[in-house]
């Protein structure tokens, strides 16, 4: 079973600046990795799919880069609805469909 | 629109049983593998099931032997029974469509809302 590890746990950018958030894999996944956005009482959201593409309706400011066991996501100029809990998933080796334990991204 | 609506949550005993169910409508429903996602209260995500389009089931090794996943496609719906709940199963279920059709490993596009699921005596 591939386990899935975030860093950091919690993370306090000031709105405005850049917010870069890690997602490492205990063994190679190739590009199949997702990132998902999760706010408090809601679903979580696609924003991100083999590694780096961009869902549909998610604006440029995301960006993911990664391969293999190390991955990561950027928001670039944060926006007041940008804070959230991320999570990365792995869908290269499954089941199960793993799951990071998550970043919360919090306003500083 | 696409969207996928859960119900059947509750509140059941330890030991007892529970059916869940997700209903699908905005896009062919049959075409898509569908997936049960739970989540804890304060707690990350935790992969539960999946099911193909042609009826492929996959568990994970926590729910295996007492969760069955099935589809009725002809009714839009997909379903979780769950036998000999435990405490550790409370949970929000959510269900959870793959983004390409007849694919089965891929990211997960469409969401429900969610549906509350506490196991206490």
């Amino acid at each position: 079973e591939i386990v899935m590890t975030q860093s950091p746990a919690t993370l306090s950018v000031s709105p405005g600046e850049r917010a870069t958030l890690s997602c490492r894999a205990s063994q190679s996944v190739s590009s199949s990795l997702a990132w998902y956005q999760q706010k408090p009482g809601q679903a979580p959201r696609l924003l991100i799919y083999d590694a780096s593409t961009r869902a549909t309706g998610i604006p440029a400011r995301f960006s993911g880069i990664g391969s293999g066991t190390e991955f990561t996501l950027t928001i670039f100029s944060l926006q007041s609805e940008d804070f959230a809990v991320y999570y990365c998933q792995q869908y290269n080796n499954w089941p199960p469909y793993s799951f990071g334990q998550g970043t919360k991204l919090e306003i500083k | 629109e696409v969207q996928l609506v859960e119900s059947g949550g509750g509140l059941v005993q330890p030991g007892g049983s529970l059916r869940l169910s997700c209903a699908a409508s905005g896009f062919s429903f049959s075409t898509y593998d569908m997936h049960w996602v739970r989540q804890a209260t304060g707690k990350g995500l935790e992969w539960v099931s999946a099911i193909g389009t042609v009826g492929d089931t996959y568990y994970s090794g926590s729910v295996k032997g007492r969760f069955t996943i099935s589809r009725e496609d002809a009714k839009n719906s997909l379903y979780l029974q769950m036998n000999s709940l435990r405490a550790e199963d409370t949970a929000v279920y959510y269900c959870a469509r793959e983004r390409i059709t007849r694919t089965l490993g891929e990211a997960f596009d469409i969401w429900g809302q969610g549906t509350m699921v506490t196991v206490s005596s």
